[in-house]
């Protein structure tokens, strides 16, 4: 299994704000995903990030609304930006461990937008 | 087509039941297929992973794939309380991508 830490756990925020969510690995790895889950759904795919480069968007999720970073193998954050009541979702931090072709999530982090 | 479906439920059995849990996937070039665990308010947790036609068993939990009929099923055996959950079916796909299902909502009445 992979160790993946998320921080923060849980925030509550204001409308029009923004917040970082930074995931941890306890390995290097070469993609990280950041899922959203809203409340009574299922998780939704935002982006792919990929070391070196730019992180790739899924359809209905652009960059300047979620920026990622991923400064090394074992580190990424997303940004949530401008905030709305709608954005109020557990985000997930989620990486593959190839040798078993397996993908493992985060703690995540529980974000209420008033 | 949804790429992975599953009957939301919810679902109940008693305590001591099995549970039964099945989801279909679309992509007949698939390789890979996950159940997940999800309690309320936590990630999901990986239970279950399975490559092969046939049956893999770990513990309580049996894991069954169909590629011909392109289903995938779970069963807890002697059903808990503690196993009261969200189940979701995942899929990686022949392109590497991985789609999960709405999951299956699981009660297990003590």
């Amino acid at each position: 299994s992979a160790v993946i830490s998320q921080k923060p756990s849980r925030d509550i925020c204001q409308r029009g704000t923004s917040l970082t969510i930074q995931c941890q690995v306890d390995s290097q790895v070469t993609m990280m995903f950041w899922y959203r889950q809203q409340p009574g759904q299922s998780l939704t795919l935002i982006a792919t990030a990929n070391q070196g480069s730019e992180a790739t968007y899924e359809s209905g999720f652009v960059i300047d609304k979620f920026p990622i970073s991923r400064p090394n193998l074992t580190f990424s954050t997303l940004t949530v930006s401008n905030m709305s009541p709608e954005d109020s979702s557990i985000y997930l931090c989620s990486v593959d461990r190839q040798e078993t072709d397996t993908r493992y999530f985060g703690p995540g982090t529980r974000l209420t937008v008033l | 087509q949804k790429e992975v479906e599953q009957n939301s439920g919810p679902l109940s059995v008693p305590e001591g039941a099995i549970a039964s849990l099945n989801c279909t996937y679309s992509d007949r070039g698939s390789q890979s297929f996950f159940w997940y665990r999800q309690y309320s308010g936590k990630s999901p947790e990986l239970i279950m992973s399975i490559y092969s036609n046939g049956d893999k068993e770990d513990g309580r939990f049996t894991a069954q794939l169909n590629k011909a009929s392109q289903y995938v099923s779970l069963l807890i055996r002697d059903s808990q309380p503690s196993d009261s959950a969200t189940y979701l079916c995942a899929v990686n796909s022949a392109g590497n991508q991985f789609y999960f299902g709405t999951g299956t909502s699981l009660t297990v009445i003590p």
